[in-house]
């Protein structure tokens, strides 16, 4: 039971390129996010999925797109990265219970470090 | 506006020294309070939630409390690998549906043996 996984650990891109994060789990989580993390900003949300072919944006989502076409799977992708997309991402995911009970935890993967030049 | 707020942003301990971090917090209904705890160059590794004023839980050398407007972490007799950044984090019944998070900047510990 890997738990949530990302791919890749450390990525350098150049102004302009594009590339895409992969986000896996095995926990069966109907919920997945995407969060950036930057010095003295706290984890933000990019983009959220709350089950399978379902995205929607969250508090950052300009310059980004998602998609989840897996349940275990939700992908990040950056179409023309730009130095302020600098940032370590993480992806978390977490599974549903109804309203009234006691809420889900999120439990997240171990970052891709990502440098755009 | 939904918020959270931690303080201090980074306390140094010596071994031993008992602390506590504080997280304020303003939200339209609580459904929810995280702590985490962040290791360098790793992922934000869950430690507690707590649902309502009063609750306490405990974790070896940590115990987490809640009021209606904060939590406290507190750190009792610090051993040097409770150095770490602790997050707080909260879930709002709007966002029961979605299991969304608000999050805190985070205050980064120290402990020095």
């Amino acid at each position: 039971n890997a738990g949530v996984t990302q791919t890749p650990k450390f990525r350098v891109l150049k102004t302009g390129q594009s590339m895409t994060l992969l986000c896996a789990q095995d926990m069966n989580h109907e919920y997945m996010y995407w969060y950036r993390q930057d010095p003295g900003m706290g984890l933000r949300l990019i983009h959220y999925s709350v089950g399978e072919g379902t995205t929607a944006k969250g508090e950052v989502p300009d310059g980004y797109n998602v998609s989840r076409l897996k349940k275990q799977n939700f992908l990040l992708g950056l179409e023309s990265a730009a130095p302020s997309q600098t940032s370590v991402y993480f992806c978390a995911s977490s599974y549903p219970v109804p309203a009234e009970q006691r809420t889900d935890t999120q439990y997240f993967g171990p970052g891709t470090r990502l440098t755009v030049l | 506006e939904d918020q959270v707020t931690q303080s201090p942003e980074a306390l140094r301990l010596q071994e031993g020294e008992s602390s506590s971090l504080n997280c304020s917090y303003t939200v339209s209904g609580l459904r929810g309070l995280f702590w985490y705890r962040q290791d360098p160059g790793k992922g934000p590794e869950f430690l507690f939630t707590l649902y309502s004023a009063g609750e306490e839980k405990e974790k070896e050398r940590l115990k987490a409390t809640l009021t209606k407007k904060e939590s406290f972490l507190h750190i009792t007799a610090p051993k040097p690998e409770d150095s770490a950044t602790y997050l707080c984090a909260v879930q709002a019944w709007g966002s029961s549906n979605t299991g969304k998070l608000i999050f805190g900047q985070g205050t980064t510990l120290q402990v020095k043996p």
